[in-house]
């Protein structure tokens, strides 16, 4: 099953406004980090966030890690257009080298 | 700097074939990871490795798929026999040399590799 479940699984905003996207997760993990993907293309590294760290910021980025319940929130700021994709979370357990990822929100920005 | 290159990005077989892709990792990257993604889906793990070794493949049927990094060249997803159901978005992923492990950085990816199968 998916480690990482992405909430909502599509949101459509106007420019402008805040985007928020949450991830939920089943075990414990080293660390979390999100991806973008624009349709059609690979995957974007957005921002990684160590179990030992509770909220990260990358420009109009904002993380938040809370591993009591499991979770993490993706905030983008001050959306544009140009974030229409879709965001996913991925996690990295203990002695695994591999990613788990959830099935992603599609984010609509609408100009 | 190139990034990851996968080859061929679109991929046509019929059932029965085989199906051959190639991934080209971040020059100075020794890790590789293989993803699968069907529409309107995450991505699925399905093998991890280094340079001749294959390190993890906890992720990949068991039949009809094999993997290889060798020690020149790029990452190989060999897919013999090919079924409808292999019709999918195929992602390979490359990360750096990491006292951590390579979970610990970031992956980069290519931009796959979509096979169809009729």
């Amino acid at each position: 099953s998916q480690q990482g479940e992405e909430d909502p699984q599509a949101l459509s905003i106007q420019e402008g406004e805040n985007a928020t996207m949450n991830c939920s997760y089943k075990t414990s993990i080293n660390n979390l980090q999100w991806y973008r993907q624009n349709s059609g293309r690979g995957l974007v590294h957005l921002i990684l966030i160590r179990s030992n760290e509770r909220e990260k910021h990358s420009g109009r980025l904002r993380v938040t890690l809370d591993t009591s319940k499991k979770s993490s929130s993706l905030l983008i700021t001050a959306s544009r257009a140009a974030d229409t994709a879709s965001y996913f979370c991925a996690t990295a357990q203990g002695g695994s080298e591999k990613l788990v990822f959830g099935k992603g929100t599609k984010l609509t920005v609408n100009p | 700097n190139a990034g990851v290159m996968q080859n061929p990005r679109h991929l046509v077989r019929r059932r029965g074939q085989e199906a051959r892709l190639r991934c080209s990792p971040v020059k100075g990257h020794s890790h590789v990871y293989w993803y699968r993604q069907l529409p309107e889906e995450g991505l699925k793990f399905m093998v991890y490795l280094q340079k001749e070794n294959i390190i993890d493949e906890s992720g990949m049927p068991k039949e009809r798929f094999s993997a290889e990094f060798p020690k020149e060249g790029p990452s190989i997803l060999r897919i013999q026999q090919v079924v409808r159901g292999d019709s999918a978005a195929y992602f390979c992923a490359s990360s750096p040399i990491s006292l951590g492990g390579g979970s610990n950085q970031p992956q980069h990816f290519g931009d796959g590799t979509r096979l169809s199968i009729l």
